[in-house]
Order: C-alpha cells, then sequence, then structure tokens
C-alpha cells in the first residue's frame, strides 16, 4: 500500500527566511501522481501543485519550488523568503497512475512564520 | 464563480443520533470527493462518485456511514447513531475530473462534534 509521511509536525522560521518541509512516500508503483496542498487558517485546503512521476524536473513558481527526486522517493517544497501569509498546514499527498482514484494524503506539517 | 460550499459549518450532536451533511459542488465538475480530517491528522479518503458511475465507497468506515449524491450537483453525507470517534471536519472536494489528472477544489468543511 502507498504510504506519504511528512516526519516534520510543526515548523516556525522567522519571517524572510528560506524553508522547506519535507515529502517521502513509499510505492511499488512505477508511475504516479504527487500533489502539494495548503490548509490555512481558513480551513479550505488549497491546490499548489501536480507532479507526475515521469517529469523529476524541479519547478519553481515565485517564491515556490518543488524538488522531486524518484531516487530517494522525495517531493520536497520549499518556500523563498518567507511571509506571515505562508502560514498554514502543508499536505502532501499521492496518487498510483493506475487503480482506484483516491488520494493519499500524509499528515501534513503546520508552518508558523513568525513576524 | 461560486466555489464549493458545505453546510453546516459547524454541528453538535448526541451520541446516537444521526446526522446529514451536505456539499454544493462547483457547477459543471463531475468528481465529488469526501474526505475526513480529525484533529491534527491528514485528510481520510471516504467515498468518491464520477459522473453516473457507481461510487467508490471503500473508504467508508463503517455501514453507519453513507452518501448520495444526485446526478453531478449536490451530495450528503449521512452518518447513523454517531459516536464519539466521528467527531471530525468532513471536507468535500469536486474537480472536473478525477484525481489523477485534475485539481480538487475544497469546501470548507463542516466541524462535527459528537457529544
Amino acid at each position: 500500500a502507498q504510504k506519504v509521511t511528512q516526519a516534520q509536525t510543526e515548523i516556525s522560521v522567522v519571517e524572510k527566511e528560506d524553508v522547506t518541509l519535507d515529502c517521502v512516500y513509499e510505492t511499488r508503483d512505477t508511475t504516479y501522481y504527487l500533489f502539494w496542498y495548503k490548509q490555512p487558517p481558513s480551513g479550505e485546503l488549497v491546490f499548489l501543485i501536480r507532479r507526475n512521476s515521469f517529469d523529476e524536473q524541479n519547478e519553481i513558481s515565485g517564491r515556490y519550488s518543488w524538488n522531486f527526486q524518484k531516487s530517494t522517493s522525495s517531493f520536497n517544497f520549499t518556500i523563498t523568503a518567507s511571509q506571515v501569509v505562508d502560514s498554514a498546514v502543508y499536505f502532501c499527498a499521492y496518487i498510483s497512475n493506475f487503480g482506484n482514484e483516491k488520494l493519499t494524503f500524509g499528515t501534513g506539517t503546520r508552518l508558523t512564520i513568525i513576524p | 464563480g461560486a466555489g464549493v460550499s458545505q453546510s453546516p459549518s459547524n454541528k453538535v450532536t448526541e451520541k446516537g443520533k444521526d446526522v446529514e451533511l451536505r456539499c454544493d459542488p462547483i457547477s459543471g465538475h463531475t468528481a465529488l470527493y469526501w474526505y475526513r480530517q480529525r484533529l491534527g491528522q491528514g485528510l481520510e479518503f471516504l467515498i468518491y462518485f464520477q459522473g453516473n458511475s457507481a461510487p467508490d465507497k471503500s473508504g467508508l468506515p463503517s455501514d453507519r456511514f453513507s452518501a448520495e449524491r444526485t446526478g453531478e450537483s449536490v451530495s450528503t453525507l449521512t452518518i447513523q447513531r454517531t459516536q464519539q470517534e466521528d467527531s471530525a471536519v468532513y471536507l468535500c472536494a469536486s474537480s472536473k475530473g478525477l484525481a489523477r489528472g485534475h485539481e480538487q477544489f475544497f469546501g470548507p468543511g463542516t466541524r462535527l462534534t459528537v457529544l
């Protein structure tokens, strides 16, 4: 069975610092998708990125970047020059390219940006 | 346009009572998912609907849980004979298609407290 591990339960950094959120997954599937979602204090999860396992290129979107390494089964998320608005719980998720359409979520990392 | 809406936002009930939670997906979204999020935990898949296909109920934790969806519109999640372990936030998400290829849009959730 697939498993997603976010070992960092809580992280606090001072505003403007860079921070990396770790995500490690376990699977026997050869193809799959990985996701990151943000859950701000309001509670509604917001989609950040979807990555196909075929595509190992790093992706950058503004202050956000993602490092996907299939060899280590990791899909880490870095926020550069963090801002208070980045404070949220961040979830990593996985879905196989085959079988049912169920996302497997990690337990989340609560990120607090200290002003 | 309007996002995913859920009602009620909060529900407090007594153990043994039935509750009904409602989800209004984004118009035109064929896929609808229900998740449960216990305090401090990740999202736990419950059920999904895709168009007119039979729903995938494999995540429902017991036969006290059921869900229905009318066409590609409103869905209701019913919990019968509620137990204290049912206390959680119940999240609904919709998407244009199934999870592999499409971003899921989440509602604000219904916080259920069973006394």
